[in-house]
Formats: structure tokens, sequence, C-alpha cells
């Protein structure tokens, strides 16, 4: 099972664009990688998920590259809401024995 | 819209009780989960299913089993709840697309279910 590493907190100011690496050395072919992001007191909640290359969508870009071996989680233009855990995963189907399974996050602190 | 629901938000049991958590979820969803989540430690799997009736080991499956009778329902019990089982407990449920490389949807969260065990 692919293990990720990514940073344990990041401080970032409002309007600024926030990137969040995370590393995954062993990431097998089947696997893709998913971002969460958590909020206190709720479940994680689904930011983006790609297999390679740039996934956008209205919310973040994932940026993939041809290794694979890394990923980058872009947030554009951060709000104070923007606080938050987030969670890099990266994994295969479940049926075929993958399993979601979530890292320690990154905790993103925005401030005025 | 999606949801997935856990029957209590708040729970207080006795020590060496037998605990259910229940889940369920209306999205039709093959996939489910229950993960604890505690400080310092993140979210951990405990044990997930992939189809009514199979289930499959997460990292700490230890103290937990799990039944899948229906699709949409998916029930955490302790079998006899311990003070180190103290936590919140997470479900979550996803699909699964068919396809050359099956992809797994996005996965839907409960609210959770803080749990203490006196």
């Amino acid at each position: 099972l692919a293990k990720t590493t990514q940073p344990i907190s990041m401080d970032s100011y409002e309007g600024q664009e926030v990137n969040i690496t995370c590393s995954h050395n062993n990431i097998a072919t089947n696997d893709y990688i998913t971002w969460y992001q958590q909020f206190p007191s709720q479940g994680p909640r689904f930011i983006i998920q790609g297999y390679k290359t740039k996934v956008t969508n209205e919310v973040a870009s994932l940026f993939i590259p041809a290794d694979r071996k890394s990923s980058t989680l872009s947030l554009p233009r951060v709000s104070l809401s923007d606080t938050a855990v987030y969670y890099c995963l990266v994994g295969g189907p479940y049926n075929q024995g993958g399993k979601l399974i979530f890292g320690q996050g990154t905790e993103l602190s925005v401030k005025p | 819209d999606v949801k997935v629901t856990q029957s209590s938000r708040y729970l207080v049991k006795r020590t060496g009780e037998k605990v259910f958590l229940e889940c369920v979820q209306d999205m039709d969803h093959e996939n489910m989960f229950w993960y604890r989540q505690d400080p310092g430690l993140g979210l951990r799997l405990i044990y997930f299913s992939y189809d009514v009736k199979m289930k499959e080991k997460g990292d700490i499956p230890e103290g937990y089993s799990v039944s899948r009778e229906k699709k949409e329902r998916f029930s955490l019990i302790l079998e006899s709840a311990s003070t180190n089982q103290t936590s919140m407990y997470l479900c979550a449920s996803s699909s699964s697309v068919p396809g050359p490389m099956r992809v797994d949807t996005e996965a839907f969260f409960g609210q959770g279910t803080r749990l203490t065990v006196v």
C-alpha cells in the first residue's frame, strides 16, 4: 500500500495561492490520487482526484508529474474559510484490495 | 442531496457494554467504511466493505466487528467497550465505476459519532 508524506502544517494569508505537496514514492499503476478537506467536528470532504498530469475543478487544481511519485494540491486565493486539514490519499479500487487510507494530513492555517 | 447518516452524534457507554454504531447511506453505494479519529493520530481505518456481506479489515480492527446485511447499512460493533475506544467514529461510503481501470468515486462522510466509554 502506497504511503503518503505531506507537511504537518502550513500557514498562509488571505488571497495567497497555497500549494501542498504530497510524496507517494511507492504508488502503484492502478492507484489514483485523491485529496480531502476536513473542518473541525466534521467528516472529510472530497476536493479533487486525478491519475496523471493536471486536473482542475471549481475548488482546486491537482498537479501530478509524469513519474507520479508526488502530487501538489493548489488552492487559488485562499480565504479564512479554507483553514482546515488537507489529506492526500493514494489507493486503488476497493474490491481489488485497495483501501481508503488517510495519512496525518496537513493543517492549513489562513490568516487575515 | 447525498447523505450518510450516523445513528447518534454523541454516545456515552460503560466499560464492557456491547455497542452498536449504525450508518446508513442513501446513494446506493457499493463501498462503506468505518474510521476512528483521535487527536494526533488522524483518521484510521477500522473496517471496510465493498459489497453486501463482504468485509475487509482495515488498520485497526482489534476490538471491533462489522455487519453489512443490506447495501445501505454498515454497522460497527464494539463487542466489549473499553475506555481506549473513546473516540470520534466516522462512517463513509463511495461508489465504484466499472471500466478498464475501475475507479472509485469520492467518498461521502457522515457527521461522526463521538463515543465516550466510562
